[in-house]
């Protein structure tokens, strides 16, 4: 299976400052139809996860474009330009191109300094 | 607008068996594979099991294989979880979720399952 890593897991901010999570994977995430499917979702406290960002970098309807996502192959990123207090909450990454199998990352909690 | 609604959740003894519903509204269901993804207390997110529009195509993750089935209704806009076999770490919120190619893209708001004597 493949193993998504994330890093840092805890991650404080300070409100107006930007914060940026590292998601990995053991296998490429290139899909034989060319796209990489690499989402990422935010889980405010007590809410089921959100996406905010599919195929890499395609930020969902709805979300603020403070949000970002980029990378390629294994190693993928995801960038909050100016963190607002709406914004605490775990971020996961997630792989969806080698299914049958959906692998999570462990997730990063961001919460303020 | 897109809508998954879980149910069906609770309090179960080890070895006994419980049936998730999603319902889902918004969109045509019968178009679009189908996923469960549970989360236990204070952990991260775990995939379970998905189903394809028809249901003719299914897998599960290995943790829950022969003990849990997935299943839908297309005709009710519904889709299922029988588990069987309860164990201690099944407890956990379960989500019923869209997939859309490699996406995961709505989710529904979780039904909490207890496993405890």
């Amino acid at each position: 299976d493949v193993v998504m890593t994330q890093s840092p897991l805890s991650l404080p901010v300070t409100l107006g400052q930007p914060a940026s999570i590292s998601c990995r994977s053991s296998q490429s995430l290139v899909h034989s139809d060319g796209n990489t499917y690499l989402n990422w979702f935010q889980q405010r406290p007590g809410q089921s996860p959100r996406r905010l960002i599919y195929k890499v970098s395609n930020r969902d309807s709805g979300v603020p474009d403070r949000f970002s996502g980029s990378g390629s192959g294994t190693d993928f990123t995801l960038k909050i330009s100016r963190v607002e207090a709406e914004d605490v909450g775990v971020y996961y990454c997630m792989q969806g191109t080698h299914w049958p199998r959906f692998t999570f990352g462990p997730g990063t909690k961001v919460d303020i300094k | 607008q897109v809508q998954l609604v879980e149910s069906g959740g609770g309090l179960v003894k080890p070895g006994g068996s419980l049936r998730l519903s999603c319902a889902a509204s918004g969109f045509t269901f019968s178009d679009y594979y189908m996923s469960w993804i549970r989360q236990a207390p204070g952990k991260g997110l775990e995939w379970v099991s998905y189903i394809s529009s028809s249901g003719s195509t299914i897998y599960y993750a290995d943790s829950v294989k022969g003990r849990f089935t997935i299943s839908r209704d297309n005709a009710k806009n519904s889709l299922y979880l029988q588990m069987n076999s309860l164990r201690a770490e099944d407890t956990a919120v379960y989500y019923c979720a869209r997939k859309d190619y490699g996406d995961l893209d709505y989710w529904g708001q979780g039904t909490l399952v207890t496993v405890s004597s």
